[in-house]
């Protein structure tokens, strides 16, 4: 089973918002409604910032939300603050088993 | 408060066995819903799922690893263990464990452990 695809990089200004992508296939991604995402900061565990899509669990700003179109999933960071500089994952269940993406280093300018 | 730990060599010399273990605390290994996984990170690279057991002791592994891998639980400790035999350097990685939650995410993770694979 292959990795979903992140783009490497993504950036943006504080105050705006930046959207990461998440693509798989329908036996991944576009076949469950079990889309996560993780934060990560350098030399730290990853933390669960979306869980099924779109659920956010308790603790986690609603700065950040969760959505999905066909195979593709996204992350989107609204008002973005200089704490957010970190690496992001996304991760789907797949029948039998968890993927993960490659992973997202956000940049805050 | 649930928190898990990592613990076992830094260092291991490359055709030997990697073993790690994972204490649990705040919550029973038993306990029903949850999935105990392993998970790695290579440095420099992204996250890499190595596979999970649950309480009744069915496993399921990464396709790519499943020759080398053995997870097991011992609920008289409250732990849960990895074995990955015949390691090479390509084996070495930060390697946390986490509680996979009934709906397939990773809701605790263990700080990680660094295992390197040198002579």
């Amino acid at each position: 089973q292959s990795a979903l695809t992140q783009p490497p990089f993504a950036s943006g200004s504080p105050g705006q918002s930046v959207t990461i992508s998440c693509t798989g296939t329908s036996s991944d991604v576009g076949g469950y409604n079990y889309v996560s995402w993780y934060q990560q900061h350098p030399g730290k565990a990853p933390k669960v910032l979306i869980y099924e899509v779109t659920k956010r669990p308790s603790g986690v700003p609603d700065r950040f939300s969760g959505s999905k179109s066909g195979n593709t999933a996204s992350l989107t960071v609204s008002g973005l603050q200089a704490e957010d500089e970190a690496d992001y994952y996304c991760s789907s269940y797949a029948g039998n088993n968890n993927l993960f993406g490659g992973g997202t280093k956000l940049t805050v300018l | 408060q649930v928190q898990l730990q990592e613990s076992g060599p830094g260092l291991v010399r490359p055709s030997e066995t990697l073993s790690l273990t994972c204490t649990v605390s705040g919550v029973s290994v038993s306990s029903g819903s949850y999935y105990w996984s392993w998970i790695r990170q290579p440095p420099g690279k992204g996250l890499e799922l190595i596979g999970y057991i649950y309480n009744s002791g069915t496993t399921n592994y990464d396709p790519s690893l499943k020759s080398r891998v053995t997870i097991s639980v011992d609920t008289s400790k409250n732990h849960f263990s990895l074995k990955l035999n015949s390691v090479t350097a390509a084996d070495t990685a930060v390697y946390y464990c986490a509680r996979r939650h009934y709906y397939f995410y990773m809701d605790v993770w263990g700080k990680g452990t660094t295992v390197t694979v040198s002579s």
